[in-house]
């Protein structure tokens, strides 16, 4: 069992490159999420989605773009990168609460995308 | 803005000491307290978590602590071990699309 694959694993690009993150889950989580990690600040989230086809901005959008067209997989994209980007970029997932499962249910991470932007 | 707020932001303790890390929260909304454990090129992965319904909660040598009234909350683990050696990260969210907002990250270090 895999849990959360995110490819690539490391990247350099230089200012203004394109790139899509890669995101791949093999738990039938509902929901998945972006975030970046950045020195003393902890994790923030770019952008969520609440399922196959559909994904909203969460606190730092700026700068990217996602999409959600299979329910496993959740792909973060840089349109015209910058060096503010440079970051450790972590793809979440998780199940929903329901009727099933009616409390929060845990985030499982995967390992990162270290991304340097030159 | 940071909605929640954690300290310190490094810790050394002796092996069998207690280690405490507490954050401030101020968005009445949370409902849902875990702590995360990050190693080393590795994701953080949940630990422990509590809902403000209880003051306290317990696995093992992991114990959050609540305190509702002052939108504060801490994880103390007893026994400390080089292995706990690691970022921690408390994080709150509500409910719905379980955003998670975290705090900015303790690096504990547990000297042999």
């Amino acid at each position: 069992n895999a849990g959360v694959t995110q490819t690539p694993k490391f990247r350099v690009l230089k200012t203004g490159q394109s790139m899509t993150l890669l995101c791949a889950q093999d738990m039938n989580h509902e929901y998945m999420y972006w975030y970046r990690q950045d020195p003393g600040m902890g994790l923030r989230l770019i952008h969520y989605s609440v399922g196959e086809g559909t994904t909203a901005k969460g606190e730092v959008p700026d700068g990217y773009n996602v999409s959600r067209l299979k329910k496993q997989n959740f792909l973060l994209g840089l349109e015209s990168a910058a060096p503010s980007q440079t970051s450790v970029y972590f793809c979440a997932s998780s199940y929903r609460i329901g009727q099933a499962t009616p409390s929060n249910q845990p985030q499982h991470f995967g390992d990162g995308t270290r991304l340097s932007i030159l | 803005q940071q909605q929640v707020k954690q300290s310190p932001q490094s810790l050394i303790v002796q092996k069998g000491g207690i280690s405490i890390i507490n954050c401030a929260y101020e968005n009445t909304a949370f409902d849902y307290f875990p702590w995360y454990q990050q190693f080393p090129g590795k994701g953080p992965a949940l630990l422990i978590a509590i809902r403000p319904d209880v003051s306290e909660k317990k696995e093992g040598r992991f114990t959050i602590s609540f305190n509702k009234s002052a939108k504060q909350f801490s994880l103390h683990i007893m026994d400390s071990q080089p292995g706990d050696s690691a970022t921690y990260f408390c994080a709150a969210s509500t409910r719905g699309a379980q955003k998670l907002v975290f705090g900015q990250g303790t690096r504990l270090t547990i000297n042999p």
